[in-house]
């Protein structure tokens, strides 16, 4: 069974810094791809960035870059140059037909 | 394009009543997938489709639950009968392909059963 670890249930950052979010995932499937989405008070899930496990180059867009670490089973998130948008529930996803998720890391950006 | 559409988007019901969440998916995605959020088991995968024909039911948790797609631009999830443990938020998302392509979710139906 597929499984997805956030081990952080909440962090804070000041605004401007930078922030990382670790995820940590096992599968048994040769062929997935990771997520981060975000979630805002909204409920909205809000998808921020997709890594396809077989490629070796980390995703990046714009303020936001993963570090995937395949052997590890690693997926983290950072942040950077942290605004008062972010403030959100950040969730990570692992899979290929379907998706998994974590528990859910809650940022908080402080002002 | 409108998104994936959810309705209700908020459900208030007693215990053993029978309840009835839709979604429309976006045009022309032909998966679909419904998760279930709660505080303590997270965002769980209950059932999705593709092209109109469930392919994954292990998530449903039990005989209570049932899901249909009728055609493409049509789903259902029915809980009959209904119980206060069944209160969440129930999404609907929908992606052209298999969820390794992107997801695009609805905005949730807030389900509390009294």
């Amino acid at each position: 069974a597929q499984t997805v670890t956030q081990s952080q249930p909440e962090m804070s950052v000041q605004e401007a810094e930078t922030v990382t979010l670790s995820c940590t995932y096992d599968t048994s499937e040769s062929d997935y791809y990771l997520f981060w989405y975000k979630q805002p008070p909204s409920r909205q899930m809000i998808l921020v960035i997709r890594q396809e496990a077989y490629k070796q180059q980390n995703a990046t867009e714009n303020r936001f870059s993963v570090n995937f670490q395949k052997a590890a089973k690693s997926f983290s998130l950072k942040i950077s140059d942290s605004q008062l948008g972010d403030a959100a529930m950040y969730f990570c996803a692992s899979g290929a037909q379907k998706l998994v998720f974590g528990q859910g890391t809650r940022l908080t950006i402080n002002p | 394009d409108a998104g994936v559409i959810q309705s209700p988007r908020h459900e208030v019901t007693e215990m053993g009543q029978e309840v009835t969440l839709r979604c429309k998916p976006i045009s022309g995605h032909n998966s679909l997938f419904w998760y279930r959020q709660t505080m303590m088991r997270g965002l769980e995968l209950l059932i999705y489709f593709n092209n109109n024909v469930p392919i994954d039911d292990s998530g449903m948790p039990e005989d209570r639950f049932s899901a249909k797609m009728p055609n493409a631009s049509f789903s259902t999830l029915k809980i009959q009968p209904s119980e206060p443990r069944d209160s969440a938020v129930y999404f609907c998302a929908s992606s052209w392909g298999a969820a390794n392509e992107k997801l695009f979710f609805g905005s949730g139906t807030q389900l509390s059963v009294l």
